[in-house]
């Protein structure tokens, strides 16, 4: 059962480039890494995954290095929009660990 | 419109009286899973379900039993509701086993008095 870690809290600017990185040094070779954003009230919603290397959507990046003990979500020039909660969220077959999870705040 | 839905959104209630949370889905999604959430503790997996009448404990199993009798369906069952089960529930499907993108539900926030 892996493990995430991530920062608690980052803050940021519209406009600005966010990074928000876990660490998951015992993911298991099957495991998928996948990230998820979470407003106040709702439910999570799937943002992006990725198994190596780069992915990318119309919403993030993510950066996952050679050996795979943590990635990188990359949100392109955020807006006030995109303050939430970020999930990472590493797994195996059916049994899903959320990390803690990354308050973004974004301001003008 | 593709969704999971959860009834009741809302729900206050007595310790030790038997309560249900439904969740339906109508995506025809073989996995289904329950989760809580708690201020500082991120989200964690109670049970999940992998097809009809196959289901599993995820990380926080106690005090809470499921059933999967139709693929759509997924209900939560607490026989004994206590004040430590106090939390936001979601529950979510996804497409196949394996696959991580999940769709959850709006939510059901339980107090137990």
């Amino acid at each position: 059962l892996a493990k995430t870690t991530q920062p608690i809290s980052m803050d940021s600017y519209e406009g600005q480039e966010v990074n928000i990185t876990c660490s998951h040094n015992n993911i298991a070779t099957n495991d998928y890494i996948t990230w998820y954003q979470q407003f106040p009230s709702q439910g999570p919603r799937f943002i992006i995954q990725g198994y190596k290397t780069k992915v990318t959507n119309e919403v993030a990046s993510l950066f996952i290095p050679a050996d795979r003990k943590s990635s990188t979500l990359s949100l392109p020039r955020v807006s006030l929009s995109d303050t939430a909660v970020y999930y990472c969220l590493t797994g195996g077959g059916n049994k899903l660990t959320f990390g803690t999870g990354t308050q973004l705040k974004v301001e003008l | 419109e593709a969704q999971v839905t959860q009834n009741p959104r809302y729900l206050i209630t007595v310790t030790g009286k038997k309560l249900t949370v439904t969740c339906s889905q109508n995506m025809n999604h073989e996995y289904m899973s329950w989760y809580r959430q708690d201020p500082g503790l991120g989200l964690r997996q109670i049970y999940y379900s992998m097809n009809v009448e196959v289901t599993d404990k995820g990380d926080v199993p106690e005090g809470y039993k499921v059933s999967r009798k139709e693929k759509r369906n997924f209900p939560l069952i607490l026989e004994s509701p206590s004040p430590n089960q106090t939390s936001l529930y979601f529950c979510a499907s996804t497409g196949f086993v394996g696959s991580y993108e999940q769709y959850f539900g709006p939510g059901t926030r339980l107090t137990v008095t």
